[in-house]
């Protein structure tokens, strides 16, 4: 059964760079049929599709964000990655990593991470 | 973009209620909407795909329809672990959209 874990720091100081990687086990991150994307949910607020990339590499982002995101892709870790720069309070939220299949719904989901943006 | 209102906002029923929640987008986008589930603490749930497409294991009380750029999810008979905030998302294209979510509570 396929399984995504997120991880990486909870707390970031403002202007720094937030960064998070998205492990996924129990099935490859090549398959042709699927994109990877990071999705956001500010506290009591709603989701944010951040962005997503194909095992090619090839990247969409969200134009709210797209001067500071950038995610990349490791497919011999099975893992791939979210950096968004000079982040501030409104980039405190919880962050997911989910599976995108061809008919563009996110059908599996990390459990998500909460990353708090303070000094 | 695609944008999207969902309502209500929020919704008071109790168990046995038949509820439904509309999202209208703002451009006609065929099938491409799906519909989440999310619990307190929990990422959110694959309900719905393609307007009206279930996902395995969806219960049969849920159903979904489509009518020009107005999407429904419907619960027939509301159960105690229907009690969650719902969300619609066009997938017609990028950037996605969320809508601004239902939160369904127990009357």
């Amino acid at each position: 059964q396929l399984q995504l874990q997120e991880s990486g720091p909870g707390l970031v100081k403002p202007s720094e760079t937030l960064s998070l990687t998205c492990t996924v086990s129990g099935g490859s991150i090549s398959s042709t049929s699927y994109y990877w994307g990071w999705i956001r949910q500010s506290p009591g607020k709603g989701l944010e599709w951040i962005g997503h990339i194909y095992y090619s590499g090839s990247t969409y982002y969200n134009p709210s964000l797209k001067s500071r995101v950038t995610i990349s892709i490791d497919t011999s870790k099975n893992q791939f990655s979210l950096k968004l720069t000079s982040v501030s309070a409104a980039d405190t939220a919880v962050y997911y990593c989910a599976r995108e299949w061809d008919q563009r719904a996110f059908d599996i989901w990390g459990q998500g991470t909460m990353v708090t943006v303070s000094s | 973009d695609i944008q999207v209102t969902q309502s209500p906002s929020s919704l008071s029923a109790s168990v046995g209620d038949r509820v439904t929640i509309t999202c209208r987008t703002s451009q006609n986008i065929g099938r491409y909407l799906n519909w989440y589930q999310q619990k307190p603490g929990k990422a959110p749930k694959l309900l719905i795909y393609a307007a009206s497409s279930f996902q395995t294991g969806v219960p049969s009380r849920f159903s979904a329809a489509e009518s020009g750029t107005n999407f429904t999810l419907t619960i027939s008979s509301l159960q105690p672990e229907d009690f969650a905030t719902y969300y619609c998302q066009p997938s017609y294209s990028t950037p996605y959209t969320f809508g601004q979510g239902t939160k369904l509570e127990i009357k």
